[in-house]
């Protein structure tokens, strides 16, 4: 059965700090990955998916993702964090997603 | 264009009540997808309709939940005798084809059940 873990439950950055946030994945086959960010009372929106291909995925927002089969990683890293990346993040794999708890992330002014 | 719609967006009922929740999906998606979020969790995946019929159904938690797509288009999710084990978020996505192509899914802004 595929599952995905994410770490940490709570990250409070400084604006203009380095952000990585942590997902660990099981998946039987060649993993179809994403990373979704959930502000409060909106949607789920896509910020990056990974197929197949070059390992490192950008995406919106200036949010990047490395896979890394190795390790059954698919982090999610921004270099400079602004206040409106506050939010819920959550990874997510295969086709029937399958969702990681996600991580709140916290920017200080 | 319209994103996924989801009605109502809050609904509380009454224990044992029977509810519907419905989805409108984005036009011309052929995928549709329900998931449930409780509080603090992420979205947990209930049932995957690709066109009218139901193609994975593995996630309803029990047989008083029920999902219906009868064009292709509008989903209704249905839940019978209600609990207050059932209070979530209920999440609807779609897509353009099949979830095991990993297509992207599109959410709606879900409908918020209470059940008192």
């Amino acid at each position: 059965a595929q599952s995905v873990t994410q770490p940490d439950i709570h990250i409070t950055v400084s604006e203009g700090a380095s952000l990585e946030l942590r997902c660990n994945y099981s998946y039987g086959a060649t993993p179809y990955l994403f990373w979704y960010v959930q502000s409060p009372g909106q949607g789920l929106q896509l910020l990056l998916k990974y197929f197949s291909g070059d390992t490192l995925v950008q995406g919106i927002k200036g949010f990047e993702a490395e896979f890394k089969r190795s390790q059954s990683s698919f982090n999610l890293r921004k270099p400079s964090v602004h206040w409106s990346d506050a939010a819920e993040y959550f990874c997510a794999v295969g086709g029937q997603l399958t969702f990681g708890s996600g991580t709140q992330l916290t920017v200080l002014p | 264009g319209a994103g996924v719609s989801q009605t109502p967006s809050n609904k509380v009922t009454e224990k044992g009540k029977y509810v519907e929740l419905r989805c409108d999906p984005i036009s011309g998606h052929t995928a549709l997808y329900w998931y449930r979020q409780s509080l603090g969790q992420g979205p947990e995946f209930l049932i995957y309709f690709q066109g009218t019929g139901a193609a994975d159904d593995s996630g309803l938690p029990n047989d008083r939940f029920f999902a219906v797509r009868p064009e292709g288009s509008v989903s209704t999710l249905k839940i019978q005798r209600t609990e207050r084990g059932d209070s979530a978020v209920y999440l609807c996505a779609s897509s353009l084809s099949t979830g095991t192509t990993g297509n992207e899914q599109f959410f709606g802004p879900g409908t918020r059940l209470t059940v008192l």
